[in-house]
């Protein structure tokens, strides 16, 4: 069984500022690790994904993640936070074997503030 | 270029009126999911296709029906829709390649936002 955990609904930054999203999973097999963003009433948009190559992963928009087995954390980061990263974010997780059923986190808002 | 296109986005229908969802793909992929996701909510999956084969979660109500006639297609029926069943319905694929080799994310549609009346 896999999961992921997501630390605080919500979360509130102001323009420019850090963003840190986080995120915790369990799998008993070594993971695919994924983060979407999903704006109002639209579908998610994958913004990068951990594939047991490189731990500190690049993706979309200037959002970077890093694996780190010993914390089992999959943390999401933006070094200086846009109006346009408001949107609710969804860290996932799927077994490395065959194809995906992907198990979806609780979702984080965030809100950048002016 | 949309890849996973579903019809409608916005779907009324009223209490107790079978109503179906449509998904079709461009990306060739061999897998297609469907997740219903309420507000606030994490998407949950409902069922998937691996090809031709069908896999419901065990969780799913038995109101909540799919079919696959090609690789392209995918549809949700919903036999008799409950206010509770008011959601964003969001269709997904993948490709398993076999032996091994998979793509690894899913691409999502849009959604179809389900009222019922």
């Amino acid at each position: 069984a896999q999961s992921v955990t997501q630390l605080g609904s919500h979360v509130s930054v102001s323009e420019g500022a850090l963003v840190l999203l986080r995120c915790n999973y369990s799998s008993s097999v070594p993971p695919y690790l994924f983060w979407y963003v999903q704006y109002p009433n639209q579908g998610l948009q994958l913004l990068l994904k951990y594939t047991s190559a490189a731990t500190l992963v690049k993706g979309i928009n200037g959002f970077e993640a890093e694996f780190k087995k010993s914390e089992t954390s999959f943390h999401l980061t933006k070094p200086s936070a846009h109006m346009s990263d408001a949107a609710e974010y969804f860290c996932a997780v799927s077994s490395s074997g065959g194809y995906q059923k992907v198990t979806f986190g609780t979702g984080t808002k965030l809100q950048v503030i002016p | 270029d949309a890849m996973v296109i579903q019809n409608p986005r916005y779907q009324v229908t009223q209490f107790g009126k079978p109503v179906t969802l449509s998904c079709s793909q461009t990306l060739n992929h061999n897998v297609m999911y469907w997740y219903q996701q309420k507000s606030s909510q994490a998407p949950k999956l409902l069922f998937h296709y691996y090809e031709k084969d069908f896999n419901n979660e065990a969780d799913t109500p038995d109101n909540f029906q799919s079919r696959r006639p090609n690789t392209s297609f995918c549809f949700l029926d919903i036999r008799s829709p409950g206010l509770g069943d008011a959601a964003m319905y969001l269709c997904a694929t993948s490709r398993d390649r076999g032996q091994g080799r998979v793509n690894t994310e899913a691409f999502f549609g849009q959604g179809t936002r389900l009222t019922v009346v």
